[in-house]
C-alpha cells in the first residue's frame, strides 16, 4: 500500500525557518518525481515546487512564490522528501500536501498545517 | 503564464442529476496534460481523471472527462452522495504546475 506520511508542522514566527518531512512507503521511492501543494486557508490549491528522480538529475522547480526561499530535497536510501522553508510569511500560512508524481500526483500526504504568525 | 479559469464557481445540484463543470486555459493546451482532482472538506485532493480524459485508478465510471486545446470539462453523469465535493482542474508543463480555482459541488 502506498503511503506518504509527513510530519514537521506547526506554527513559526516571520523570518524563521521550518522543514517539512514526507516518509513514504509502498513504492520504490527513488523511481518518483515528488511534488509539494499548499492551501491557504479556505482557498485552493496552489504548486509550491517539485523534485524530479534522480534518473532526471534530483533538480528542482519551485513556483516564483517561494524562489530562494524554499528548497525541495529527497532522500532516497529512508524514502523521504523534504521540503525546507526559510525566510517565512504570513502569506505561507497553509496545509502543505506532498505528492507523488511531477504532473500526475497520484498520491497525497494527508497535510501538514504551517501557521506564520508573531 | 497559463491561466485555467473554473465555471461555475458553485454547482448546486440534487443526487441523482447530471454535474457539468468546466475548465478554460487562457492559451491552447495539451491534453495530455491535464487532471481533475477532487477535495472532500478536511481530506487530502483526490486524482480523478488524468489526460484529459482518463479515469484514475478506483475512480466510478460516473465521472468522465473530455476536451482539448482551451476547454475541458469534467462530467459526473449521476451525482451520489459522496461526490459532493470541491474540484480542480490543473495543467502540468515541464516545469510547472497550474491549478483552477475550483468548482464547488453542493448539495440543492
Amino acid at each position: 500500500e502506498v503511503q506518504l506520511v509527513q510530519s514537521g508542522g506547526g506554527l513559526v514566527q516571520p523570518g524563521r525557518s521550518l522543514r517539512l518531512s514526507c516518509t513514504t512507503s509502498g513504492f520504490i521511492f527513488g523511481d518518483y518525481d515528488m511534488t509539494w501543494v499548499r492551501q491557504a486557508p479556505g482557498k485552493g490549491l496552489a504548486w509550491v515546487g517539485f523534485i524530479r528522480s534522480k534518473t532526471y538529475g534530483a533538480t528542482t522547480e519551485y513556483a516564483a512564490s517561494v524562489k530562494g526561499r524554499f528548497t525541495i530535497s529527497r532522500d532516497d536510501s529512508k524514502s523521504i522528501a523534504y521540503l525546507q522553508m526559510n525566510s517565512l510569511k504570513t502569506e505561507d500560512t497553509a496545509v502543505y500536501y506532498c505528492t507523488r508524481g511531477r504532473g500526475i500526483l497520484d498520491y497525497w500526504g494527508q497535510g501538514t498545517l504551517v501557521t506564520v504568525s508573531s | 503564464e497559463i491561466v485555467l479559469t473554473q465555471s461555475p464557481d458553485t454547482l448546486s445540484l440534487s443526487p441523482g442529476e447530471r454535474g457539468t463543470l468546466s475548465c478554460r486555459a487562457s492559451q491552447s493546451v495539451s491534453s495530455s496534460y491535464i487532471a481533475w482532482y477532487q477535495q472532500k472538506p478536511g481530506r487530502a485532493p483526490r486524482l480523478l481523471i488524468y489526460a484529459a480524459s482518463n479515469r484514475a485508478t478506483g475512480v466510478p465510471d460516473r465521472f468522465s472527462g473530455s476536451g482539448s486545446g482551451t476547454d475541458f470539462t469534467l462530467i459526473i453523469s449521476r451525482l451520489e452522495p459522496e461526490d459532493f465535493a470541491v474540484f480542480y482542474c490543473q495543467y502540468y508543463g515541464s516545469s510547472a504546475l497550474i491549478f483552477g480555482g475550483g468548482t464547488k459541488v453542493e448539495i440543492k
